[in-house]
């Protein structure tokens, strides 16, 4: 079974800076089916990048996704005020998320 | 509109049983497979079982296996999930989520509902 990681726990930024979110796979895995979520306190989560790097409709692209086998990446190029939040990674279950906080 | 609304949540004992639906609307019901995901108060999303459009493929969580029972009903446009021997850590908002895809494996949930809050408790 993969088991997904994610990191940092919290990444504290400031509005237009970058930010970079981790997620490694226990076991390589096929990129077709990796995908990233945001989730807002009391909204369920959004759909942001599906096949480790296809922008679901309607995602800015400011978000990017990459990576291949155990360690793929989401990128926020230039963070605007609504990005933050948690964000899960998933491979048929879930990373424990990274949650992205005003500094 | 795109939607799916989720119902049957409420206040159970351990031991006991619960179901819950998910109402599907704006979209082909039968092309796609449907999952259950639930999120533990303050907790991370854990999904719960999946199923594909034509029911021929149903996969659970370690969690619930042997508990926990998805169906779906084509005709009606929903998706259900039977819960038994209710325990306290069962606890959370479960979601319906729609798959990009219409088999297995899990591909990505592109449509969510609100959730319904299962509290199990004595």
């Amino acid at each position: 079974e993969v088991v997904l990681t994610q990191s940092p726990g919290t990444l504290s930024l400031s509005p237009g800076e970058r930010a970079t979110l981790s997620c490694g796979a226990t076991q390589s895995i096929t990129s077709s089916y990796l995908a990233w979520y945001q989730q807002k306190p009391g909204q369920p989560p959004r759909l942001l990048i599906s096949g480790a790097s296809r922008r679901a409709t309607g995602v800015p692209d400011r978000f990017s996704g990459s990576g291949f086998g155990t360690n793929f990446t989401l990128t926020i190029s230039r963070l605007e005020p609504e990005d933050f939040a948690v964000y899960y990674c998933q491979y048929r279950g879930f990373g424990p998320g990274t949650k992205v906080d005003i500094k | 509109e795109v939607q799916l609304v989720e119902s049957g949540g409420g206040f159970v004992q351990p031991g006991r049983s619960l179901r819950l639906s998910c109402a599907a609307a704006g979209f082909t019901f039968d092309d796609y497979a449907m999952h259950w995901v639930r999120q533990a108060p303050g907790k991370g999303l854990e999904w719960v079982s999946g199923i594909s459009w034509n029911s021929d493929s149903i996969a659970y969580a370690d969690s619930v296996k042997g508990r926990f029972t998805i169906s779906r009903d084509n005709a009606q446009n929903s998706l259900y999930l039977e819960m038994h021997s209710l325990r306290v850590e069962d606890t959370a908002l479960y979601y319906c989520a729609k798959d990009l895809r219409s088999g297995w494996p899990i591909s990505a949930f592109d449509v969510w509902g609100q959730g319904t809050t299962v509290t199990v408790s004595s």
